[in-house]
């Protein structure tokens, strides 16, 4: 399958703070990319879905301020978590799509947490 | 309401030995569906997807089944292998429209012990 690298794995910053997760598209072209948010012993829960291109369209309760989501390239995503606050503290996974109809691949995950 | 339940909730069997999880769905109607290994604070990986008029679909030691009448579909893993410790999620892709958001099951947790 396709590669989508999703960086930094695990990040650790204070209250306060921002922090920026990257996810890439290695070998294709990433027409939509998919934020998603997974509590420990839960389903992931989707976030955000940005199309290259376009403000990104956010989930219901999703905080669009508090979590920026920008897809300037067909490659690349980032989510910024700003003003982190401990309830942040959650594993990040980020999925790339081409065309509508094809699968969609994940990145490893990015474990956030905010002392 | 879409929902997809997943049984066992977590499973532990002995290396070598063979495995089958549950997964019951209410979506409808469906594009496709999906399982997917997660390891340990890891992303999912795809193990099978199959569209509704497939029964059946192998990749490897993990076969997936579908029944759509009945709505259930199973990942039968044989022998084991101490490397599929993992979460096992089944995900359903409503059909068509603009809701294209997957739904998720919350996976079974299986355990493979020497």
């Amino acid at each position: 399958g396709a590669v989508v690298s999703q960086h930094p794995s695990r990040v650790i910053c204070k209250s306060g703070t921002s922090v920026k997760i990257e996810c890439r598209s290695l070998d294709f072209q990433a027409t939509t990319m998919f934020w998603y948010r997974q509590f420990p012993k839960k389903s992931l829960m989707l976030m955000a879905t940005s199309n290259e291109g376009s403000k990104a369209t956010y989930e219901q309760g999703v905080e669009k301020d508090k979590f920026l989501i920008n897809h300037a390239s067909l490659t690349l995503s980032t989510l910024t978590v700003t003003s982190a606050h401990p309830e942040d503290s959650s594993f990040y996974i980020c999925s790339a799509r081409g065309q509508v109809d094809t699968e969609a691949f994940f990145g490893q995950g990015t474990r956030l947490t905010v002392v | 309401k879409n929902q997809v339940e997943q049984s066992p909730q977590s499973l532990i069997i002995l290396e070598g030995k063979n495995c089958t999880l549950q997964c019951n769905y209410t979506v409808s109607p469906f594009s496709n569906l999906r399982w997917y290994k997660q390891d340990t604070g890891r992303g999912p990986v795809s193990l099978t997807i199959m569209t509704f008029s497939e029964n059946t679909k192998s990749n490897g030691r993990y076969t997936a089944t579908l029944d759509a009448d009945t709505k259930q579909s199973s990942l039968h893993i044989t022998a084991s292998q101490l490397s599929d410790s993992a979460s096992y999620i089944c995900v359903v892709s409503p059909n068509a429209g603009n809701n294209r958001k997957l739904i998720w099951g919350l996976g079974t947790s299986l355990a493979v012990n020497p």
